[in-house]
């Protein structure tokens, strides 16, 4: 069975402070990751990762893929309390029906 | 640019009431279009997609159901809610690889 699994579940830290999270996935015929930062609304789109190694970055949040352990991180540096939100990790499959299997997500909370 | 609508915003219903959430997209023609429906503090469950006009796959067996009248029209109905039908409900679209999600409705079943 296709899964997604992110850690940490839940984390805080404070202004300042750096934060890595962890995606880990179990997919048949893998085609992508992507990243999303959901607050009180609907997701929005943050990375799209299809190759290993290539680091994608914007801003202060970078992230990464490694398509031989089958895992992700997503790095946010300097962190900020705008930065507060579920992060959440998403595999989509290299199938004919586009489909993407979600993880439950990281809620981050950064502190001032 | 592609802008994706979603209506209503929040909608509070009787159980056993009907259902139809609207889900309509600008600027592209013949989107992938996805319902997803995330209950509080969980993940997203992805119910049905769309890969065409009148070609719908359901993942998950229940009382909801899914129709594509237009190419970028997708409307998410139920005959009769039930209380577990609560929940933020999300349309999007793939485009370039990725998935965008439209601004959700957020349903409470009373």
């Amino acid at each position: 069975e296709d899964k997604v699994v992110q850690s940490p579940l839940s984390l805080v830290v404070h202004e300042g402070d750096t934060v890595t999270l962890n995606c880990s996935y179990e997919v048949t015929n893998f085609r992508s990751l992507l990243w999303y930062k959901q607050e009180k609304k609907a997701p929005t789109f943050l990375f799209m990762l299809t190759s290993s190694g290539i680091e994608k970055k914007s801003g202060r949040l970078s992230s990464i893929l490694d398509k031989k352990e089958l895992f992700s991180i997503l790095n946010i540096t300097a962190t900020q309390t705008g930065d507060s939100a579920v992060y959440l990790c998403a595999v989509e499959k290299a199938s004919g029906t586009y489909k993407y299997i979600f993880g439950t997500g990281t809620r981050l909370k950064v502190l001032a | 640019s592609q802008t994706i609508h979603q209506w209503p915003a929040t909608l509070v219903q009787p159980v056993g009431s009907p259902l139809s959430l609207e889900c309509t997209v600008e600027g592209t023609s013949n989107p992938n279009l996805y319902w997803y429906r995330q209950a509080a503090g969980r993940g997203l469950q992805l119910l049905f997609y769309s890969v065409g006009i009148g070609q719908i796959s359901s993942e998950v067996p229940q009382n909801l159901s899914a129709s594509r009248p237009q190419d970028r029209q997708f409307i998410l109905s139920s005959k009769k809610l039930l209380l577990s039908d609560s929940g933020f409900y999300l349309c999007a679209w793939r485009a370039g690889g990725a998935q965008y999600f439209g601004p959700g409705t957020r349903l409470l079943v009373l």
